[in-house]
């Protein structure tokens, strides 16, 4: 069954640096999002991606975010200054349409740790 | 806005028998959907069960069904025959039918642990 991809799994950086966050999304489908979980804590919406924009985003999403789907396979999410409380689990997901019958599927997700 | 919500932290169940995750929901829509999402210690988030909104029938997927009450705004999710493998933490969440974008608004999660 086709996955969606994450790398890397652990991405340690330190405060003040850029961080490139990738994903591979299951290569049929349209819809890209993002979405982070603090340890311990419930997963939050960062942002959706559609026909090449930001569909939505959440207010976690500032300026220091920006998404990028760079190659038609690759959908990218980089914080430009990391600070300590971006360190979380980042999740990318992808669906073929936004529709109930099309699942959202997850990748095994990057942990972000900032020192 | 919408929000989700599990008051149960931390639940814990003997293997083999049935264990009832609660979640409660708030909108205005009357269009919309629930989900049952469960993460297990490998992180990956999996689709367990889904409901519509307009279904007054439960979802029901093998051992896993839930008791959805749309005037309460309640979703609960009852595990049947609770299995070593179940243990995870759960995850319920809405999507609002209307949106374009169908993003997923999650609850606080519940851990369950199933004992031997």
């Amino acid at each position: 069954e086709p996955e969606v991809t994450q790398t890397p799994s652990h991405q340690v950086t330190q405060m003040g640096q850029e961080v490139i966050l990738r994903c591979v999304p299951i290569s049929n489908h349209l819809y890209f999002y993002w979405y982070r979980q603090i340890l311990g804590q419930k997963v939050e919406f960062l942002v959706s991606f559609y026909n090449n924009e930001i569909s939505e985003k959440s207010e976690i999403f500032d300026d220091q975010f920006s998404v990028e789907r760079p190659d038609g396979s690759n959908f990218t999410l980089k914080i430009r200054s990391t600070k300590l409380e971006d360190s979380a689990m980042y999740f990318c997901a992808s669906r073929m349409d936004r529709v109930i019958n099309s699942p959202l599927h997850f990748g095994n997700g990057t942990r972000l740790t900032v020192t | 806005a919408q929000t989700v919500t599990q008051s149960q932290p931390e639940m814990s169940v003997q293997e083999a028998e049935t264990v009832t995750l609660s979640c409660t929901y708030d909108t205005s829509e009357n269009n919309y959907y629930l989900f049952w999402y469960k993460q297990p210690p490998s992180r990956q988030m999996i689709l367990v069960i889904r409901q519509e909104a307009y279904k007054q029938q439960n979802a029901t997927e093998n051992r896993f069904s839930v008791n959805f009450q749309k005037a309460a705004k309640s979703f609960s999710l009852k595990i049947s025959d609770s299995q070593l493998g179940d243990t995870a933490m759960y995850f319920c969440a809405f999507m609002n039918g209307s949106s374009n974008t169908g993003k997923l608004i999650f609850g606080q999660g519940t851990t369950l642990q199933v004992k031997p």
